[in-house]
């Protein structure tokens, strides 16, 4: 069955960029109509649902990041990444990469802790 | 953007209890809405979506019903593996929003 995983540095500068990959396996990301998204949880606390993309580009934003944040998709390596830019002490969380079907998240990737911190 | 509101935040049950918690949209969002189940460091779960649509594997136990503005989430017999937090989201409008959680707790 389709498995997400994420991918990416545990500790990022403030002012920097951080740069996630979400791979797919067990299936191809092009199959279906599926969108891919990520989403993001402070410890503690709810989840933000950051963006979403389409294999055919078509991506949407959450507004609250729209600035700093773009999301694409490598459908040569069945992986899709995040990259959020002018990362402050409120970017640290668990940030989830998860696939979009139909209106709600299927499939979630296990998970990766992001710390902004000097 | 719209405001998921969900209530109680915890409720305290035991093994057995029906469990009903509520989601409420500060605007109409038709049917669009899911419900996840998170136990603790692990990513959430798709318990139901479009409002009351079962996910597949998903324990007939969990039913959501619901439309508009109110929806509810139901445990009709809680299992040792239930206690957990729920959350609700809505894909009605962008960006998509998720209720603040409900922790369901042993009693």
């Amino acid at each position: 069955q389709v498995q997400l995983q994420e991918s990416g540095p545990g500790l990022v500068r403030p002012s920097q960029t951080l740069s996630l990959t979400c791979t797919v396996s067990g299936g191809s990301l092009t199959s279906g109509n599926n969108f891919w998204s990520w989403i993001r949880q402070p410890a503690g606390k709810g989840l933000e649902w950051i963006g979403r993309s389409h294999t055919s580009g078509n991506a949407n934003y959450n507004p609250s990041l729209k600035s700093r944040v773009t999301i694409s998709v490598d459908s040569s390596k069945n992986q899709f990444s995040l990259k959020l830019n002018s990362l402050t002490a409120a970017d640290t969380a668990v940030y989830y990469c998860a696939r979009e079907p139909f209106a709600s998240f299927d499939i979630w990737g296990q998970g990766a802790m992001v710390t902004v911190s000097s | 953007d719209i405001q998921m509101t969900q209530s109680p935040s915890s409720v305290s049950a035991s093994v057995g209890d029906r469990v009903t918690i509520t989601c409420r949209a500060s605007q109409g969002i038709s049917t669009w809405l899911a419900w996840y189940q998170q136990k603790p460091g692990k990513a959430p779960e798709l318990l139901i979506y479009v409002a009351s649509t079962l996910q597949s594997g998903v324990p007939s136990r969990f039913s959501g019903s619901g439309s508009d503005t109110d929806f509810t989430l139901t445990i009709s017999s809680l299992q040792p593996e239930d206690f957990a937090t729920y959350y609700c989201q809505q894909s009605n409008n962008f960006p998509f929003t998720f209720g603040g959680g409900t922790k369901v707790e042993v009693k």
